[in-house]
């Protein structure tokens, strides 16, 4: 089966940290992707990235950056966490434009 | 701009009791029309793609319908475990291949 895998369900972070998300995907896929999800709010789209090396701002990208040095690997860095960051963020992948997502499981940050 | 609207917000079903959820845009060049389930606390997880007008795809108990201007997710006797928010996306053909998610619809499915 295949999977999108996140590396924390739950994080508490100090405001000013750095911090960082890992996403994994095991499908090969061209694409990943890095939302946030709020209540009211919805899906919002921070970074996306069709292949290695390369980023694509979304519609919030101010205060977080990304990293893709594999093409398995999506990272997403909060340079300095501040509380409008606690949030639930959501990776994502897929073959293609054509494709559905395939979501990792989430992780919920709490910034303090 | 591209518009996803889902209706209604909520919705509460006794077991067994048909229902449908809507999800009706305004883009032009429709390139795909996804559903999905999400369950508190998860991710979201892939349902169905719909890519034009009279297509109809099925699981289980869900159904989903697209027309020109909206899908609908038809939900035939439903049980507890149907509750979940769902939502749709929908991809254009106009430049980038991101889609537009709605706000989504939350459902429970009383026993």
């Amino acid at each position: 089966d295949v999977k999108v895998t996140q590396s924390s369900r739950y994080l508490v972070k100090r405001t000013g940290e750095k911090v960082f998300l890992e996403c994994v995907q095991d499908m090969d896929h061209e694409n990943m992707f890095w939302y946030r999800q709020d209540p009211g709010l919805g899906l919002r789209l921070i970074y996306f990235s069709y292949d290695v090396k390369m980023k694509e701002k979304g519609d919030i990208p101010e205060g977080y950056s990304v990293s893709r040095e594999k093409k398995e690997r999506f990272s997403l860095i909060l340079e300095s966490a501040s509380t409008n960051q606690t949030s639930m963020y959501l990776c994502a992948s897929s073959l293609s434009g054509s494709y559905g997502y395939t979501f990792g499981s989430g992780t919920r940050l709490t910034v303090v | 701009e591209d518009q996803v609207t889902q209706s209604p917000e909520a919705l509460r079903l006794q077991e067994g009791e048909s229902s449908s959820l809507n999800c009706s845009y305004t883009v032009s060049g429709l390139r795909g029309l996804f559903w999905y389930r999400q369950d508190p606390g998860k991710g979201p997880e892939f349902l169905f793609t719909l890519y034009s007008a009279g297509e109809e795809k099925e699981k289980e108990r869900l159904k989903a319908t697209l027309t020109k201007k909206e899908s609908f997710l038809h939900i035939t006797a439903p049980k507890p475990e149907d509750s979940a928010t769902y939502l749709c996306a929908v991809r254009t053909s106009g430049g980038s291949y991101i889609p537009t998610f709605g706000r989504g619809t939350s459902l429970i499915v009383h026993p």
